[in-house]
């Protein structure tokens, strides 16, 4: 059974950089067919899709985060990254990573990473 | 302000069915069959309900179904039950080779 586990850190300062860190734990991300995303949430507010990253590297984004968004992939540790530079409040939220499939769902989900930012 | 719209909340009682919308464009919704629902119980991560417009998850009831007409998309739920109350969202994936989700619906288990 595929799972996946956000780690990294919980409380960030303004104008840094966010880092965050999902293993894939069960199965392997170089897997076919399946593509790696990170997924956002604002206290008491709806989900906020911030991009996916295929097998292949190619890489989409929120075009609202695009400018400070970077996904990558570590295949040796079976684990992708997301990085948010230049983060404000408005980027405290919990984190998700799941996994997208061919038919654009996110079938399995990790448990979720509060970020707070603040000084 | 979502991509795609859904109502903010909607109710029933036990037993009856209920309907959630998801309203987008030719561009997401209505150009594409990959929209998904997902459910989310307070403090826990989304579930998959429906992928594919209409089709089930191994292991998720056959009370809940989906379907398209133009550009808005719907998620149904029968023989409502109490462990139903949860938030639903829609997500569709877009012509920019990108994903959206509704701004969810909360339902409520009168």
């Amino acid at each position: 059974q595929l799972q996946l586990q956000e780690s990294g850190s919980g409380l960030v300062k303004p104008s840094q950089t966010l880092s965050l860190t999902c293993a894939v734990s069960g199965g392997s991300i170089s897997s076919g067919g399946y593509s790696w995303s990170w997924i956002r949430q604002p206290p008491g507010k709806g989900l906020e899709w911030i991009g996916y990253i295929y097998h292949s590297g190619s890489t989409y984004y929120n075009p609202s985060l695009k400018s400070r968004v970077t996904i990558s992939v570590d295949r040796s540790k079976n684990q992708f990254s997301l990085k948010l530079s230049s983060v404000t409040a408005a980027d405290t939220a919990v984190y998700y990573c799941a996994r997208r499939t061919f038919e654009v769902a996110f079938d399995i989900w990790g448990q979720g990473t509060m970020v707070t930012v603040s000084s | 302000q979502s991509a795609l719209t859904q109502p903010a909340s909607v109710s029933g009682s036990p037993g009856q069915s209920i309907t959630i919308s998801c309203t987008g464009t030719s561009s997401d919704v209505g150009g594409y069959n990959y929209v998904s629902w997902y459910q989310q119980h307070p403090g826990k991560a989304p579930k998959l309900m429906i992928y594919e417009v209409s089709n089930r998850p191994s292991g998720v009831s056959n009370r809940f179904s989906g379907s398209k007409s133009g550009n808005t998309a719907s998620l149904t739920i029968s023989g409502l039950q109490a462990e139903d109350e949860a938030d639903y969202y829609c997500s569709s994936y877009t012509s920019s080779s990108t994903l959206e989700f509704g701004g969810g619906t909360k339902l409520t288990v009168l």
